[in-house]
């Protein structure tokens, strides 16, 4: 069954360093996904892109935070000034119809230090 | 926005017996409902989802309920077995964007052998 792959698994970064998380969603999918899930709590949107543009974002999603599809295959999420509060569980998800079914990630684990 | 609560936050039961978790939505223009489980450390994985034009649908022994008219649905697992055990989430969607998806707080269902 094809499966949508993450990189790295887990990241520890300094406090006020910049960080890229990876994402292969599966290869015919269109519509591509961010979430992220704090320790212990509920999973929360961060970001929908679509046709090579961000299609929806949540109030999480700030300026520090973007999004890149830079190569056809692979799709980036950017934290740019970490914080402490980023530490968290971060998947990216794929659907080839936005209108239901996605898939996630195995997700990657970043720690804030 | 949407907001999604779930309940009961934790769940007991003995193997064999049924479990169900119920939700409410407050957007009327959700209509995008899926169910996802996740282990410990590990990924949420699709089990179920409901569009809005369907009250009920069925797989094996899992099966969920929608009254968009109450704006609630709910998961029902019959005859539970240990590896049930694990969080349980519902989101809600709009159809536009299904992946924008708002959470419920999940549900820990323990079933004891």
């Amino acid at each position: 069954e094809p499966e949508v792959t993450q990189t790295p698994s887990h990241q520890v970064t300094q406090m006020g360093q910049e960080v890229i998380l990876r994402c292969v969603p599966i290869s015919n999918h269109l519509y591509f996904y961010w979430y992220r899930q704090i320790l212990g709590q509920k999973v929360e949107f961060l970001v929908s892109f679509y046709n090579n543009e961000i299609s929806e974002k949540s109030e999480i999603f700030d300026d520090q935070f973007s999004v890149e599809r830079p190569d056809g295959s692979n799709f980036t999420l950017k934290i740019r000034s970490t914080k402490l509060e980023d530490s968290a569980m971060y998947f990216c998800a794929s659907s080839w119809t936005g209108s239901y079914g996605y898939t996630f990630g195995s997700g990657t684990r970043l720690t804030v230090v | 926005g949407e907001n999604v609560e779930q309940h009961p936050s934790t769940l007991s039961v003995q193997e064999g017996d049924s479990a169900v978790i119920k939700c409410t939505y407050s957007d009327s223009a959700s209509n995008y409902f899926p169910w996802y489980k996740q282990e410990l450390g590990k990924r949420p994985q699709l089990i179920i989802d409901i569009r809005s034009n369907v009250g009920e649908k069925k797989d094996q022994r899992i099966a969920v309920t929608l009254n968009k008219t109450a704006k609630h649905f709910s998961l029902h697992i019959t005859e539970t077995q240990p590896e049930d055990s694990a969080v349980y989430f519902c989101a809600a969607s709009p159809n536009t964007n299904a992946g924008k998806s708002t959470f419920g707080d999940g549900t820990t269902l323990t079933v004891k052998p």
